[in-house]
């Protein structure tokens, strides 16, 4: 079985630019959460998408959004880019229910904002 | 916050030697899951304990869970160079999300 696969792997942007991030799930798993990685606030949780609706939220501005598609593929878009938000930018996928369970990380998408 | 904090932030030991990382939080939990990271890639799930669970091996890793003291220990047995890396600990709360610590980093020497 495939895992959590993360397009891309890099990014490199500017102040101001907009990104989206794209994360393919195992295949079954309905579940796709979103952290962000830093060397100071380390992991946080973004948010998580279960059949395509918005299951749960963190403490993010609204620049920060996302959504999932039938597939159960996901995507997420930072808008207005600002230095503080280059990170590792991970997710992960499981089958969901009450998302209680393992969950499976992808490697991450890098993206250095300048 | 309901983050777990892991204690020590680092940790630097021989291979053969037992490795163990302490995890506190401040919630109820459902459960409490250590979490692997080799640096700067994804995460690799090592182990779930559920709150009604006390103790719980898997190979060499060894997990307990102390609910009235809030905290977990992940104990590696016999650790080996290739164990070199960071560990978390991520309590999964009644909000239904994970909330993880800053991690131990963990350097095994040859």
């Amino acid at each position: 079985k495939a895992g959590v696969t993360q397009t891309p792997r890099y990014l490199i942007k500017t102040r101001g630019q907009q990104v989206t991030l794209s994360c393919s799930p195992i295949s079954g798993h309905r579940s796709v959460s979103w952290y962000q990685q830093t060397p100071g606030q380390g992991l946080q949780f973004l948010f998580e998408y279960f059949s395509e609706t918005q299951r749960n939220k963190g403490n993010f501005p609204g620049r920060f959004s996302g959504r999932q598609f039938s597939n159960s593929r996901s995507e997420m878009n930072v808008s207005t880019l600002e230095l503080g938000d280059s990170a590792l930018y991970l997710c992960a996928s499981s089958l969901g229910g009450t998302g209680a369970g393992e969950q499976f990380f992808g490697p991450g998408t890098r993206l250095t904002v300048l | 916050s309901q983050q777990g904090e892991e204690d020590p932030q680092a940790l630097s030991i021989q291979e053969g030697e037992n490795a163990t990382m302490n995890c506190s939080y401040k919630t109820s939990i459902n459960n409490l899951q250590w979490y692997r990271q080799n640096s700067g890639r994804g995460l690799v799930h090592l182990i779930l304990i559920r709150s009604n669970e006390r103790e719980k091996h898997s190979g060499r890793l060894r997990v307990t869970l102390d609910t009235s003291k809030k905290s977990s220990s992940l104990l590696i047995t016999a650790s080996r160079a290739a164990d070199t890396a960071s560990y978390f600990c991520a309590t999964y709360s009644t909000l239904g999300r994970l909330y993880f610590g800053r991690g131990t980093q963990l350097t095994v020497w040859p």
